[in-house]
């Protein structure tokens, strides 16, 4: 079985400081990872993914995230913060070969105040 | 750009009704997807459809069913609408290929009230 951990129902940060949000997983094998954002009464919206090779991988609207195999994790960052970024943020999780099925995390709400 | 929809935003129905659900997308994806998403537990999936006619349950099947005769579209079917089904429900959709990688693109949802 695949699961997801997001350990902070809500994080807070200043406008301009840079801004984590954390993702531990658990999966057999090799994992796909992927960030998903949701702005208020909307879809979620596809940030980045990791697939394979390089551990840093850059998405848009300037986030990136690290893959750490030894942690099983895969954080969220953005170096600068914006009002803007204030939304529920959501990990996801599926192995190599475990065919199409997301498992994804209970979300993380993030809030940047200006 | 793909693009998923949700015949509604807001629905109100009442208990025992049967409650349709559709989704539509654009883009030819094999794949399709039935979420409901709840304060706290994230997205669980409901159904998992990956061609017409072809469907496989997802972690919360109880008390729903899913129908898929165009690849286009995707309906959720509540037989008996419950008061502990009011969520908002996600529809996605993604290519196929086991080890690709593949993102699912989501729909705006449809936020459902059981009275």
């Amino acid at each position: 079985a695949q699961s997801v951990a997001q350990p902070e129902d809500q994080v807070n940060v200043a406008e301009g400081n840079p801004l984590t949000v954390k993702c531990t997983y658990s999966v057999s094998g090799n994992p796909y990872l992927f960030w998903y954002v949701q702005y208020p009464n909307r879809g979620l919206q596809f940030l980045l993914k990791y697939i394979t090779g390089d551990n840093l991988v850059k998405g848009s609207y300037g986030f990136e995230a690290e893959f750490n195999k030894s942690q099983t994790s895969f954080h969220l960052k953005k170096p600068s913060a914006l009002v803007s970024d204030s939304a529920l943020y959501f990990c996801a999780v599926r192995a190599f070969g475990g065919g199409n099925m997301l498992t994804f995390g209970g979300g993380t709400r993030l809030m940047v105040k200006p | 750009d793909v693009k998923v929809t949700q015949s509604s935003r807001y629905l109100v129905k009442r208990t025992g009704e049967k409650v349709f659900l559709e989704c539509v997308q654009d883009m030819d994806h094999e794949n399709m997807f039935w979420y409901r998403q709840d304060p706290g537990l994230g997205l669980r999936l409901i159904y998992f459809s990956y061609d017409v006619k072809m469907k496989e349950k997802g972690d919360i099947p109880e008390g729903y069913s899913v129908s898929r005769e165009k690849k286009e579209r995707f309906s959720l079917i509540l037989e008996s609408a419950s008061t502990n089904q009011t969520s908002m429900y996600l529809c996605a959709s993604s290519l196929s290929g086991q080890g690709t990688g593949n993102e699912q693109y989501f729909g705006p949802g449809t936020r459902l009230t059981v009275t």
